[in-house]
């Protein structure tokens, strides 16, 4: 059974630091994996989609590294601004079209 | 493009009552998912289609959850009758295929008070 776990829970930095969030998950035979963005009361925002053949993604300031090998994900954040302040959610695409979502970092960028 | 539109946004019932929830996914996209997140937990699987048939409807939690796509376009999910820990934030996703990944909805809020 795949299950995704992120670390840390949550995260307090000042702006314009540079951050890693992480995301480990148990079985290494996915489709992909999505990094998503949640902010209060809204919906999911894709951030990035990384295919199973590809080792990374890049979007701006994002980062998003994948080796499943090792069964980890690391989401990295440039030059923090108090807009990325959020809820990042890392979702593995397993067989099946399913998607097992983690329990996300809550990110806090202090001006 | 329109996206995953969800309606409504907010739903604030009573216990035993019923709630049907709406899913427009983009135009196009054979795959239709629902998930939902309760107080504190992860998001998790509800089911999903493929066109108008139910291809995995395993996260279904009980019988009363029912899922609709009729036509293969939008998507309804009723809860009948609403119990208190139905209570939550139901998305909705559509995908071309797992290559695409999924783009979410907005969410409805669902209170069963």
């Amino acid at each position: 059974k795949q299950e995704v776990t992120q670390i840390p829970a949550a995260l307090s930095v000042p702006e314009g630091e540079n951050l890693v969030l992480n995301c480990s998950f148990t079985d290494s035979a996915i489709y992909n994996l999505q990094w998503f963005r949640q902010d209060p009361g809204k919906g999911l925002t894709s951030l990035l989609l990384i295919q199973s053949s590809q080792r990374e993604q890049t979007s701006g300031r994002l980062n998003a590294s994948l080796d499943k090998s090792s069964g980890r994900s690391t989401l990295y954040i440039a030059a923090s601004q108090p807009g990325d302040s959020a809820t990042y959610l890392c979702a593995v695409g397993t067989g099946g079209f399913k998607t097992i979502f983690g329990a996300g970092t809550r990110l806090f960028v202090k001006a | 493009e329109a996206g995953v539109t969800q309606f409504p946004s907010h739903s604030v019932i009573e216990k035993g009552q019923t709630v049907t929830l709406r899913c427009d996914p983009i135009s196009g996209h054979d795959n239709l998912y629902w998930y939902r997140r309760v107080m504190g937990k992860e998001i998790k699987f509800l089911l999903h289609f493929v066109k108008e048939s139910k291809q995995d409807e395993s996260g279904m939690p009980n019988n009363r959850f029912l899922a609709e796509r009729t036509g293969g376009t939008y998507s309804t999910l009723k809860v009948q009758p609403a119990e208190l820990e139905d209570s939550g934030v139901y998305f909705c996703a559509s995908s071309q295929g797992t290559v695409y990944g999924y783009t979410f909805g907005s969410g409805t809020r669902l209170t069963v008070v």
